[in-house]
């Protein structure tokens, strides 16, 4: 059965520090990969989506990019953290086609 | 942007049926709804996808009317634990989901 791994679950940065969350998926190849990012009592918000290695796509212009090295990895980076980046960021992976999204756990960011 | 509209925030008694419409009006033909749930502090948790036809599985049933501008996600029997922000979202072929505000389900004891 397909996994998907998202860590830390919490992590509290200085502003101006760097950031890097890794995801991964376990038990399928070739997936659509998926950052989202929610701030407190707000909806989701697409950041990133990777149809494939290299291959990544940005919703919205923001201090953060991603970078997909490997088929199964998916990773969030800062090179400086601001205020604003604070919330809860979500890794997802779908297959391609019609097919629902899973969602990791999440990782609770606060930027101090 | 979610092109998706949901009430707020609905109640619901405990072993009763959930319902949670949503409105999709400017669906297209090969456009999915999908739904899923959050509960708080986790991440959104799949539940049911369709196109034209209802569907069913362990967790709910998906109603989706005729013309495909609207549909019902039915928990047949709430529980406590069904308690969370539900969100309806309808995709085409392409591969972004966008969320909206969802409905927060509150079930009453």
């Amino acid at each position: 059965s397909q996994t998907i791994h998202q860590w830390p679950a919490t992590l509290v940065q200085p502003v101006g520090s760097p950031l890097s969350l890794e995801c991964t998926v376990e038990g399928t190849s070739n997936p659509n990969l998926y950052w989202y990012r929610q701030a407190a009592g707000r909806g989701l918000q697409l950041l990133f989506y990777s149809v494939g290695i290299g291959q990544i796509s940005s919703e919205v212009p923001q201090n953060l990019s991603a970078s997909r090295p490997q088929d199964r990895q998916f990773i969030l980076s800062s090179k400086k953290l601001l205020l604003s980046d604070s919330g809860f960021y979500l890794c997802a992976w779908s297959v391609k086609g019609p097919s629902g999204a899973f969602f990791g756990q999440g990782t609770r960011l606060t930027v101090v | 942007d979610a092109k998706t509209t949901q009430p707020t925030s609905m109640d619901c008694a405990e072993g009763r049926a959930a319902n949670l419409p949503c409105n999709h009006s400017t669906i297209s033909g090969n456009e999915y709804v999908y739904w899923y749930r959050q509960i708080h502090s986790q991440g959104p948790q799949y539940i049911i996808h369709g196109l034209k036809n209802n569907e069913t599985n362990e967790m709910a049933s998906l109603i989706i009317t005729e013309d495909r501008k609207s549909s019902t996600l039915i928990l047949p029997h709430a529980t406590l634990r069904d308690t969370a922000v539900y969100y309806c979202i309808d995709k085409n072929t392409g591969n972004q989901f966008y969320f909206g505000t969802g409905t927060s389900l509150t079930v009453i004891p």
